[in-house]
């Protein structure tokens, strides 16, 4: 069975220093796998995601995401944190099943604390 | 604008009685979706839906039931709620199996 761990419930940083999100997932086959924000109140929101090719993806709000297959890691990162990226983060893998179809199995989210 | 609606956004209902949370989308995509989010847990994919007529179980669809007969909607069926369905649920919707998907504002519900 697939499964998509944030070891963090929760990662303070102050505003301006480089942020990361961690992500780590099992599965068998190729994975898809994205980021998502979801602001207080709001449903989710896609920020990015690899399907294939270069490990190293870029998304919405100056985020990206790296791939490593080796450590079957999708760490989110931000080289400088705004107060307004403070939200509840979620990683995401979808898996070929069943010929085709396609369940989403999330983490359990990552409370991102920006401290002014 | 393209968007998915849910109704409504807040219920408060009791055990057993039979509630449907509507969720629509206006982008034509084939592949729909419910979660239920709760805390510490994340989101819980309760039924998926490939397209019309084809719905599929997530890891948790127990005391929940789907229809897809068109291919906007897909509405979500409590057929005999308990207080254990109270919950943050959200519609999705994506193109393909294999895209993004865009979600609905969420529907909190507490069965009393």
């Amino acid at each position: 069975a697939q499964s998509v761990a944030q070891p963090e419930d929760q990662v303070n940083v102050a505003e301006g220093n480089p942020l990361t999100v961690k992500c780590t997932y099992s599965v068998s086959g190729n994975p898809y796998l994205f980021w998502y924000v979801q602001y207080p109140n709001r449903g989710l929101q896609f920020l990015l995601k690899y399907i294939t090719g270069d490990n190293l993806v870029k998304g919405s709000y100056g985020f990206e995401a790296e791939f490593n297959k080796s450590q079957t890691s999708f760490h989110l990162k931000k080289p400088s944190a705004l107060v307004s990226d403070s939200a509840l983060y979620f990683c995401a893998v979808r898996v070929p099943f069943r010929g085709g179809y396609q369940k989403v199995t999330f983490g359990t989210g990552t409370k991102l604390q920006v401290i002014p | 604008e393209a968007q998915v609606t849910q109704n409504p956004r807040y219920l408060i209902t009791v055990t057993g009685k039979k509630l449907t949370v509507t969720c629509s989308q206006n982008m034509n995509h084939e592949y729909m979706s419910w979660y239920r989010q709760d805390p510490g847990l994340g989101l819980r994919q309760i039924y998926y839906s490939m397209n019309v007529e084809v719905t599929d179980k997530g890891d948790v669809p127990e005391g929940y039931k789907v229809s897809r007969k068109e291919k906007r909607n897909f509405p979500l069926i409590l057929e005999s709620p308990s207080p254990n369905q109270t919950s943050l649920y959200f519609c999705a919707s994506s193109p393909q199996y294999t895209d993004t998907q865009y979600f609905g504002p969420g529907t909190r519900l507490t069965v009393l």
